[in-house]
């Protein structure tokens, strides 16, 4: 019963790489969503999808982007990283309205 | 502007006792609301949800209050114990595919 996957679980890059975030659930959920969680900020909403296909942004979701092509999985991607991006990045579904959210172990991410 | 709010960043409480955390929120649109759990390394575990039709919702030690008019809400834990150490987040979503809003979060900590 592996829930919300998220690969990979720590990464360290230099300023300027570029990396992809690999979320997978297999519950079978229309809506996935990404947050960092940064200290004494809480989570905050990078970019979200309400369905295969489809992006929308969240709170914070300047220098990333992210893909949605397969309704399983959701894709966040830095094009440029810089130390400001320095973060834990957290994966979560959901089936619908008024459900709960399921979130993966997140991914550690330290840029230098 | 924070729609949802956790002003206590963190709570100590000893163990067998009750704790209560509270959260507000200012989007009256807001009509589902769930606390979540989190442990260090890990994602965000869902703890206890409520709608607004409702004023209480109850699982085992875990009860939830809503407060509409005051738009507030409260987790209670009785007994509380030392494995509810964690940093407990209160989260509220409005009608359609909008994604939940988190507060920043409160640090429990249980002294045996």
């Amino acid at each position: 019963n592996a829930g919300v996957t998220q690969t990979p679980k720590f990464r360290v890059l230099k300023t300027g790489q570029s990396m992809t975030l690999l979320c997978a659930q297999d519950m079978n959920h229309e809506y996935m969503y990404w947050y960092r969680q940064d200290p004494g900020m809480g989570l905050r909403l990078i970019h979200y999808s309400v369905g295969e296909g489809t992006t929308a942004k969240g709170e914070v979701p300047d220098g990333y982007n992210v893909s949605r092509l397969k309704k399983q999985n959701f894709l966040l991607g830095l094009e440029s990283a810089a130390p400001s991006q320095t973060s834990v990045y957290f994966c979560a579904s959901r089936q619908g309205t008024n459900q709960p959210q399921h979130f993966g172990d997140g991914t550690r991410l330290s840029i230098l | 502007d924070q729609q949802v709010k956790q002003n206590s960043p963190s709570l100590s409480v000893q163990e067998g006792r009750i704790s209560i955390l509270n959260c507000d929120y200012t989007n009256s649109m807001f009509d589902y609301f769930l606390w979540y759990k989190k442990y260090p390394a890990e994602g965000p575990t869902f703890l206890i949800s409520i709608s607004s039709i409702k004023d209480k919702n109850e699982d085992g030690r875990f009860t939830v209050f809503l407060n509409k008019s005051a738009k507030h809400l409260s987790l209670h834990i009785v007994p509380s114990q030392p494995g509810d150490s964690a940093v407990y987040f209160c989260a509220a979503s409005q009608p359609g595919n909008t994604p939940l809003v988190f507060g920043k979060g409160t640090r429990l900590s249980v002294i045996a």
